[in-house]
């Protein structure tokens, strides 16, 4: 298996402009998480999936970022209008509801929004 | 609300001597507890977890981890450290209810000078 795949792998991109990042899981994974990486922050979950639906979005900073899985094999998280303070690294990570939660990450995707 | 602490931003150690990075963590219940290794420019990659059973876990690349209840604590440990271990490691918590976020400590980075 290939593993978690994520991309773009960097995205540059100016402020304002909508930015869409994309995710493959793991076949037969079936939880599906996205994650934002900064210095300050730290690793924060912005959302959750479970057979496709969305169970926890309590992370998302606010109503520009959305997230969909629109089946088992993708997920997209979408930042419109993007800002400065967008800019991190944004992990997807999966799981199989069957396992005991050894989450298995994507190399990333590194955002610069100026 | 469960929660990480990793006390230390980094820990310096020569190679070939033992090396600890601490973890102590908050959840309701049981735990289940796990570290990762990030590389630069890489995503997280699973070392070790806790689920039940031997409180001493042994991992990926030697690593090895003691969960200790009354302390609640669940540091990282390699009896003989490497160059090739210099990286950022994340200690991570989930409680054993239905919900399957995991929740990540600040991370320690671990220099290990030759």
């Amino acid at each position: 298996d290939a593993g978690v795949i994520q991309s773009p792998r960097h995205e540059v991109t100016e402020m304002g402009q909508e930015v869409t990042l994309r995710c493959k899981p793991i076949s037969g994974h079936d939880y599906l998480f996205w994650y934002r990486q900064t210095m300050m922050r730290g690793l924060e979950l912005l959302i959750y999936f479970n057979n496709n639906v969305p169970i926890d979005d309590s992370g998302m900073p606010e109503d520009r970022f959305s997230a969909k899985m629109p089946n088992a094999s993708f997920s997209t998280l979408k930042i419109q209008p993007s800002e400065p303070r967008d800019s991190a690294v944004y992990f997807c990570a999966t799981i199989t509801g069957a396992s005991t939660d050894t989450q298995y990450f994507g190399p990333g995707t590194r955002l610069t929004v100026l | 609300a469960q929660s990480v602490a990793q006390p230390e931003d980094q820990v310096n150690v020569a190679e070939g001597n033992p090396l600890t990075v601490k973890c102590t963590y908050s959840v309701s219940g049981n735990p289940y507890l796990f570290w990762y290794v990030q590389y630069p420019n890489r995503g997280l990659q699973f070392l070790l977890k806790y689920i039940t059973g031997d409180n001493l876990v042994k991992g990926s690349y030697g690593f090895e981890a003691e969960f200790n209840k009354s302390q609640t604590s669940f540091h990282l440990k390699k009896p003989s450290a490497l160059v090739s271990d210099s990286a950022l490691y994340f200690c991570a918590v989930r409680d054993k209810t239905g919900r399957r976020a995991l929740t990540f400590g600040s991370g320690t980075r671990l220099q290990v000078q030759p």
